[in-house]
């Protein structure tokens, strides 16, 4: 089946710096999508891709559509406290949302 | 998102016991989605159903699990003579669905952590 491999893993930063991470498939997608899941919580969706190429922020976020359509990147520039957490990349292909590992953030205030 | 409702947060059942899991979705969706989470990992998906009917089961262990989302009440997924394995978070997901796949505007409960003793 379909699988997504996100890394890294886990990030341990300092306090405003800069987060990257990103994901790649085996498959094509036609949409990309980052969630962020606080524990205890369900994901809350914080940007969605919709073609291949798309650059899009929200914030301090930025995601972008890789041009293959099998990979997608986010990054967050000056982190701050609240920005912990687990982020997942998800890919929509013809049926189900394919999620990734997902990527937990550590920030050192 | 908090529209969407799930309950029990927490369920401890002990080997062989039925688990039921709630969902209410979003005022107005039609349309849900279960998704399982196993710790350090990510979302898998399980089924996805419209009012009283399932329309994709593909993520669905073939036994002792079943979903049903009908015409009146919440949606509930439910496991007999769960096993140890079962142990895990169950995230439901609603949309407004104006057709499949809609799952970009998936809508997520804060989901339903079952333990299995």
């Amino acid at each position: 089946g379909q699988q997504l491999n996100q890394s890294p893993q886990s990030m341990f930063i300092q306090e405003g710096e800069d987060v990257s991470m990103n994901c790649t498939s085996s498959s094509i997608f036609n949409t990309w999508l980052w969630y962020k899941q606080e524990p205890g919580e369900g994901p809350v969706l914080l940007i969605a891709l919709y073609k291949a190429g798309e650059l899009t922020s929200n914030g301090r976020l930025t995601a972008q559509f890789g041009i293959t359509r099998k990979d997608s990147f986010l990054n967050i520039s000056a982190s701050i406290p609240s920005d912990v957490g687990i982020y997942f990349c998800a890919g929509q292909g013809a049926q189900k949302l394919v999620f990734g590992q997902g990527t937990r953030l550590t920030i050192n205030p | 998102n908090a529209g969407v409702m799930q309950n029990p947060r927490h369920l401890v059942r002990r080997r062989g016991q039925e688990a039921r899991l709630r969902c209410s979705p979003v005022k107005g969706h039609s349309h849900v989605y279960w998704y399982r989470q196993l710790p350090e990992e990510g979302l898998k998906f399980m089924v996805y159903l419209q009012k009283e009917n399932i329309i994709d089961e593909s993520g669905m262990p073939k036994e002792r699990f079943s979903a049903e989302f009908p015409k009146e009440g919440p949606s509930i997924l439910r496991i007999q003579q769960v096993v140890r394995g079962d142990s895990a978070a169950y995230f439901c997901a609603s949309s407004p669905g104006s057709g499949y796949p809609t799952n970009e505007k998936l809508f997520f409960g804060s989901g339903t952590q079952l333990s299995v003793l």
